[in-house]
Protein backbone atom coordinates (compact mmCIF):
# COMPACT_ATOMS: atom_id res chain seq x y z
CA UNK A 1 0.00 0.00 0.00
CA UNK A 2 1.98 3.34 -1.07
CA UNK A 3 -1.23 5.83 0.76
CA UNK A 4 -0.47 7.76 3.86
CA UNK A 5 0.13 5.61 6.84
CA UNK A 6 -0.07 6.72 10.77
CA UNK A 7 0.73 5.16 13.67
CA UNK A 8 -0.80 4.16 16.32
CA UNK A 9 -4.15 3.51 14.95
CA UNK A 10 -5.26 4.16 18.48
CA UNK A 11 -4.09 5.94 21.46
CA UNK A 12 -5.69 5.58 25.37
CA UNK A 13 -3.25 7.84 27.89
CA UNK A 14 -4.12 9.24 31.37
CA UNK A 15 -4.55 13.00 32.01
CA UNK A 16 -1.10 14.67 32.58
CA UNK A 17 1.35 12.10 30.05
CA UNK A 18 3.02 13.04 26.49
CA UNK A 19 2.04 11.07 23.46
CA UNK A 20 3.64 10.70 19.89
CA UNK A 21 2.10 9.53 17.28
CA UNK A 22 3.81 9.19 13.53
CA UNK A 23 3.03 9.74 9.83
CA UNK A 24 4.57 8.37 6.67
CA UNK A 25 3.56 10.46 3.96
CA UNK A 26 3.64 9.37 0.07
CA UNK A 27 6.86 8.77 -0.73
CA UNK A 28 6.86 11.16 -3.64
CA UNK A 29 5.00 14.22 -1.53
CA UNK A 30 6.97 17.27 0.23
CA UNK A 31 4.15 18.51 1.36
CA UNK A 32 2.79 17.12 4.89
CA UNK A 33 -0.08 18.64 7.08
CA UNK A 34 -1.53 17.89 10.40
CA UNK A 35 -5.44 18.44 11.33
CA UNK A 36 -7.61 17.10 14.08
CA UNK A 37 -11.17 16.08 13.98
CA UNK A 38 -13.11 16.48 17.44
CA UNK A 39 -16.56 14.19 16.93
CA UNK A 40 -19.12 15.56 14.75
CA UNK A 41 -16.89 18.03 13.28
CA UNK A 42 -14.79 18.23 10.29
CA UNK A 43 -10.86 18.53 10.44
CA UNK A 44 -9.31 21.39 11.38
CA UNK A 45 -5.92 22.07 10.55
CA UNK A 46 -2.86 22.38 12.74
CA UNK A 47 0.51 22.69 11.23
CA UNK A 48 2.35 22.07 7.85
CA UNK A 49 5.37 21.39 6.23
CA UNK A 50 7.08 21.52 3.16
CA UNK A 51 10.30 19.32 2.56
CA UNK A 52 11.46 19.94 6.69
CA UNK A 53 10.47 23.50 7.09
CA UNK A 54 7.17 24.18 9.42
CA UNK A 55 5.51 26.65 7.18
CA UNK A 56 2.33 27.18 9.13
CA UNK A 57 0.66 26.85 12.68
CA UNK A 58 -2.45 27.22 13.96
CA UNK A 59 -3.88 29.06 16.82
CA UNK A 60 -4.92 25.68 17.75
CA UNK A 61 -1.71 24.27 18.57
CA UNK A 62 -1.08 25.18 22.00
CA UNK A 63 2.64 25.46 23.09
CA UNK A 64 1.81 22.02 24.43
CA UNK A 65 1.48 20.67 21.13
CA UNK A 66 4.75 19.80 18.92
CA UNK A 67 5.57 18.54 15.64
CA UNK A 68 8.55 17.78 13.04
CA UNK A 69 10.06 16.36 10.04
CA UNK A 70 13.27 16.07 10.38
CA UNK A 71 14.16 14.55 6.79
CA UNK A 72 11.39 15.92 5.09
CA UNK A 73 10.09 12.43 5.23
CA UNK A 74 8.27 11.10 8.34
CA UNK A 75 6.81 13.37 10.75
CA UNK A 76 6.26 13.38 14.22
CA UNK A 77 3.51 14.93 16.67
CA UNK A 78 4.21 15.13 19.93
CA UNK A 79 0.82 16.08 22.38
CA UNK A 80 2.77 17.02 26.23
CA UNK A 81 0.79 16.75 29.31
CA UNK A 82 -1.94 16.11 27.69
CA UNK A 83 -5.52 17.11 28.64
CA UNK A 84 -8.89 15.74 28.38
CA UNK A 85 -9.83 18.19 25.38
CA UNK A 86 -7.42 16.62 23.65
CA UNK A 87 -9.18 13.25 22.79
CA UNK A 88 -9.52 13.41 19.09
CA UNK A 89 -8.81 12.42 15.48
CA UNK A 90 -5.34 13.30 14.82
CA UNK A 91 -5.27 13.19 10.84
CA UNK A 92 -2.10 13.66 8.64
CA UNK A 93 -1.89 14.45 5.06
CA UNK A 94 0.12 14.87 2.22
CA UNK A 95 0.48 16.30 -1.37
CA UNK A 96 2.38 17.67 -3.85
CA UNK A 97 1.83 20.61 -6.00
CA UNK A 98 1.78 20.34 -9.62
CA UNK A 99 1.60 24.01 -10.87
CA UNK A 100 -1.75 25.60 -9.05
CA UNK A 101 -3.35 22.10 -8.52
CA UNK A 102 -2.72 20.44 -4.96
CA UNK A 103 -4.63 17.83 -3.39
CA UNK A 104 -4.25 16.27 -0.26
CA UNK A 105 -4.41 12.78 0.94
CA UNK A 106 -5.44 11.46 4.10
CA UNK A 107 -3.85 8.56 6.68
CA UNK A 108 -6.37 6.79 8.41
CA UNK A 109 -5.72 8.81 11.56
CA UNK A 110 -4.65 8.21 14.88
CA UNK A 111 -7.87 8.39 17.44
CA UNK A 112 -6.82 9.46 21.16
CA UNK A 113 -8.47 9.13 24.14
CA UNK A 114 -7.36 11.09 27.40
CA UNK A 115 -9.13 9.57 30.34
CA UNK B 1 -10.51 33.88 5.04
CA UNK B 2 -12.77 31.04 3.87
CA UNK B 3 -15.54 29.10 5.18
CA UNK B 4 -17.96 26.73 4.30
CA UNK B 5 -21.31 25.51 4.79
CA UNK B 6 -22.82 22.37 5.24
CA UNK B 7 -26.42 23.08 4.91
CA UNK B 8 -27.65 19.89 6.33
CA UNK B 9 -26.33 18.32 9.10
CA UNK B 10 -28.08 15.12 7.99
CA UNK B 11 -29.34 13.90 5.39
CA UNK B 12 -31.44 10.36 4.68
CA UNK B 13 -32.79 9.19 1.05
CA UNK B 14 -34.09 5.71 -0.01
CA UNK B 15 -32.02 3.24 -2.14
CA UNK B 16 -32.00 3.98 -5.84
CA UNK B 17 -33.72 7.79 -5.99
CA UNK B 18 -30.94 10.65 -6.13
CA UNK B 19 -28.70 12.31 -3.64
CA UNK B 20 -28.26 16.19 -2.94
CA UNK B 21 -25.86 17.63 -0.22
CA UNK B 22 -25.64 21.14 -0.30
CA UNK B 23 -22.45 23.24 0.83
CA UNK B 24 -22.29 27.09 0.28
CA UNK B 25 -18.71 28.86 0.49
CA UNK B 26 -16.83 31.67 1.20
CA UNK B 27 -13.50 32.54 -0.61
CA UNK B 28 -11.40 36.11 -0.76
CA UNK B 29 -9.55 34.42 -3.93
CA UNK B 30 -10.36 31.53 -6.67
CA UNK B 31 -11.09 28.34 -4.38
CA UNK B 32 -10.56 25.11 -4.86
CA UNK B 33 -13.32 23.34 -3.84
CA UNK B 34 -13.18 19.80 -2.98
CA UNK B 35 -15.83 16.83 -1.63
CA UNK B 36 -13.86 14.57 0.67
CA UNK B 37 -16.41 10.94 2.28
CA UNK B 38 -15.26 9.49 5.24
CA UNK B 39 -16.67 5.81 6.22
CA UNK B 40 -17.05 4.59 9.72
CA UNK B 41 -13.19 3.88 11.07
CA UNK B 42 -11.76 4.65 7.53
CA UNK B 43 -9.69 7.72 6.70
CA UNK B 44 -10.71 10.58 4.13
CA UNK B 45 -10.74 9.90 0.47
CA UNK B 46 -11.24 12.41 -1.98
CA UNK B 47 -14.57 11.68 -4.42
CA UNK B 48 -14.03 15.08 -6.89
CA UNK B 49 -11.97 18.26 -7.22
CA UNK B 50 -12.71 21.92 -8.77
CA UNK B 51 -10.05 23.45 -9.84
CA UNK B 52 -11.36 26.19 -11.94
CA UNK B 53 -11.73 23.93 -15.27
CA UNK B 54 -15.11 22.64 -16.10
CA UNK B 55 -17.96 23.69 -13.73
CA UNK B 56 -19.54 20.64 -13.63
CA UNK B 57 -16.54 18.15 -11.61
CA UNK B 58 -17.00 14.30 -11.93
CA UNK B 59 -15.95 11.90 -8.83
CA UNK B 60 -15.72 8.89 -8.29
CA UNK B 61 -18.61 6.02 -7.57
CA UNK B 62 -21.14 8.25 -9.72
CA UNK B 63 -20.97 11.09 -7.81
CA UNK B 64 -20.81 15.00 -9.45
CA UNK B 65 -20.69 18.31 -8.22
CA UNK B 66 -21.41 21.99 -9.99
CA UNK B 67 -19.34 25.13 -9.02
CA UNK B 68 -22.01 28.05 -8.96
CA UNK B 69 -19.94 31.09 -8.57
CA UNK B 70 -22.88 33.53 -8.78
CA UNK B 71 -24.78 31.40 -5.84
CA UNK B 72 -21.07 30.48 -4.12
CA UNK B 73 -22.36 26.76 -4.31
CA UNK B 74 -20.75 23.75 -4.65
CA UNK B 75 -23.84 20.94 -4.17
CA UNK B 76 -22.91 17.17 -4.69
CA UNK B 77 -25.27 15.07 -6.36
CA UNK B 78 -25.34 11.46 -7.39
CA UNK B 79 -28.61 10.19 -9.58
CA UNK B 80 -29.22 7.03 -7.76
CA UNK B 81 -28.25 6.07 -4.00
CA UNK B 82 -26.60 2.47 -3.29
CA UNK B 83 -26.16 1.49 0.65
CA UNK B 84 -22.32 1.62 -0.10
CA UNK B 85 -22.68 5.48 0.02
CA UNK B 86 -23.73 5.84 3.70
CA UNK B 87 -21.35 7.64 5.14
CA UNK B 88 -20.06 11.51 6.62
CA UNK B 89 -19.71 13.78 3.57
CA UNK B 90 -17.32 17.20 3.70
CA UNK B 91 -17.13 20.03 1.53
CA UNK B 92 -13.59 21.88 1.21
CA UNK B 93 -12.47 25.13 0.14
CA UNK B 94 -8.95 26.39 0.09
CA UNK B 95 -7.57 28.96 -2.11
CA UNK B 96 -6.56 28.20 -5.52
CA UNK B 97 -2.97 29.89 -5.36
CA UNK B 98 -0.71 29.87 -2.12
CA UNK B 99 0.47 27.64 0.43
CA UNK B 100 -3.28 26.70 2.22
CA UNK B 101 -4.24 24.19 4.33
CA UNK B 102 -7.85 23.05 3.65
CA UNK B 103 -11.27 24.59 5.71
CA UNK B 104 -13.57 22.06 5.98
CA UNK B 105 -17.48 22.25 6.65
CA UNK B 106 -18.98 20.31 9.49
CA UNK B 107 -20.00 17.69 7.32
CA UNK B 108 -23.17 16.04 6.40
CA UNK B 109 -23.93 12.89 7.24
CA UNK B 110 -25.88 10.55 4.37
CA UNK B 111 -28.19 7.91 5.16
CA UNK B 112 -29.33 5.30 3.09
CA UNK B 113 -32.84 3.17 3.58
CA UNK B 114 -33.41 0.02 2.28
Amino acid sequence: DTGVSQDPRHKITKRGQNVTFRCDPISEHNRLYWYRQTLGQGPEFLTYFQNEAQLEKSRLLSDRFSAERPKGSFSTLEIQRTEQGDSAMYLCASSTRTGAEETQYFGPGTRLLVL
Amino acid sequence: AQSVTQLDSHVSVSEGTPVLLRCNYSSSYSPSLFWYVQHPNKGLQLLLKYTSAATLVKGINGFEAEFKKSETSFHLTKPSAHMSDAAEYFCVVSEHSGNTPLVFGKGTRLSVIA
